[in-house]
């Protein structure tokens, strides 16, 4: 079990371009979440997708995030015309389906994001 | 919209000392609920979960929590705390049947040698 990998580890970017991050999650995990911290604040909820379908957005997710998982693996999370609110940490999470809201969430080490 | 709120965000300890977090939510159907752990420079690490049956849950390091469903909120516990266990400490809630965790903004634990 290797863990759920996250990359980049940090990212600075300049506004108004875009970005894109990529999760790998454990590999029997068909469920997979991407959340973002902000400072001095837990993480809030972005997207999560079973095997490739992306079933649930927040609407913290605006128009310029996308999410993607094509074939259930690994996920990727791009972020176009990047501003400077959208620096903070991103994290992915996976999990195994179990129902019932008992999903045990377990999560990589995010990446950091920074927007100048 | 669920909440979770802790109390303290900022708590300094001798070792030895006892340790309890507050948690409350504001969700009034059946929960799932979790604390998580975040050491310095690692991610996010399961210490204990609760689903259903005893309401007190035992988890890794000598960590516990009791979930009281009348006062919604399920608070982390450690008798004895060690330096090692400095690191910040999230609670998070998941409603039945839901699909995402609801964090609260987190505790960071100071543990003085």
């Amino acid at each position: 079990d290797t863990g759920v990998s996250q990359d980049p580890r940090h990212k600075i970017t300049k506004r108004g371009q875009n970005v894109t991050f990529r999760c790998d999650p454990i590999s029997e995990h068909n469920r997979l979440y991407w959340y973002r911290q902000t400072l001095g604040q837990g993480p809030e909820f972005l997207t999560y997708f079973q095997n490739e379908a992306q079933l649930e957005k927040s609407r913290l997710l605006s128009d310029r995030f996308s999410a993607e998982r094509p074939k259930g693996s690994f996920s990727t999370l791009e972020i176009q015309r990047t501003e400077q609110g959208d620096s903070a940490m991103y994290l992915c999470a996976s999990s195994p389906f179990r129902g019932g809201g008992q999903e045990t969430q377990y999560f990589g080490p995010g990446t950091r994001l920074l927007v100048l | 919209a669920q909440s979770v709120s802790q109390h303290n965000h900022h708590v300094i300890l001798s070792e030895a000392a006892s340790l309890e977090l507050g948690c409350n939510y504001s969700y009034g159907g059946t929960v799932n609920l979790f604390w998580y752990v975040q050491y310095p420079g690692q991610h996010l690490q399961l210490l204990l979960k609760y689903f259903s049956g005893d309401p007190l849950v035992k988890g890794i390091k000598g960590f516990e929590a009791e979930f009281i469903k009348s006062k919604f909120s399920f608070n982390l516990r450690k008798p004895s705390v060690q330096w090692s266990d400095t690191a910040e400490y999230f609670c998070a809630v998941n409603k039945e049947y839901g699909n995402k965790l609801v964090f609260g903004a987190g505790t960071i634990l100071r543990v003085k040698s």
